[in-house]
């Protein structure tokens, strides 16, 4: 069974550095690209980048780049989402989630149960 | 600001069907597959449809999904109470080399 575990929820002050994690089991994971997902509180998804665990190739939505890093550990498959100094306005909900690029589609076939990030003085 | 534009919200009956649009351009849904996704309150995302109209294993056949253009569209039949929730559309934009998503839609069975 394909499972995308997510870390906790954390809840930090502006300008403190966090990463938070995603551990792919029941697939071979460094063969899938794993993406991260942003919720804003009572707002759509907005994708903000993605990595293929196998050799860390990562690419970033234009409105991310920048504002966070995307990295992932093959030997433990896990994806990492990190912050260097943390807003308020990043207070969201975030997800991985797995792709399946087949015939040129590409959508996300598996999700976390998603972290939620609170950022308040 | 989402390139992909969705109703906020749709509404029907049980029993009855509902169709949800999703608006886009020929950087991403013109040229490439669209999928939709199901979320359930206080879920996460679940993918409904790929490809444009592939069902994943498990996905009823009262979900379906067809492409037109630049816009493609997703059909709930047979309502049920369980189906509310919001639900997006997604693709590839080749202008901005990244995945987008629609804004998303609130079905609410009446």
């Amino acid at each position: 069974e394909v499972q995308l575990v997510q870390s906790g929820a954390e809840v930090k002050k502006p300008g403190e550095s966090l990463k938070i994690s995603c551990e792919g089991s029941g697939y071979y994971f460094p063969g899938s690209w794993i993406a991260w997902v942003r919720q804003m509180p009572g707002k759509g998804l907005e994708w903000m980048g993605i990595i293929y665990p196998g050799d860390s190739d990562t690419r970033y939505s234009p409105s991310f780049q920048g504002q966070v890093t995307i990295s992932a550990d093959k030997s433990t498959n896990t994806a990492y989402l990190q912050w260097s100094s943390l807003k308020a306005s990043e207070t969201a909900l975030y997800y991985c989630a797995r792709l399946l690029w087949s015939n040129g589609g590409r959508s996300f076939d598996f999700w976390g149960q998603g972290t939620e990030v609170t950022v308040s003085s | 600001q989402s390139v992909l534009t969705q109703p906020p919200s749709v509404s029907a009956a049980p029993g009855q069907k509902v169709t949800i649009s999703c608006s886009g351009s020929s950087s991403n849904i013109g040229n490439n597959y669209v999928a939709w996704y199901q979320q359930l309150p206080g879920t996460a995302p679940k993918l409904l449809i790929y490809e444009n109209n592939r069902r994943p294993s498990g996905i009823p056949d009262r979900f379906s999904g067809s492409k037109s253009g630049t816009s493609a569209t997703l059909g709930i039949a047979g309502l049920q109470t369980g189906d509310e929730a919001d639900y997006y559309c997604g693709t590839w934009d080749n202008s901005l080399s990244a995945d987008v998503f629609g804004t998303g839609t609130k079905v609410t069975v009446l």
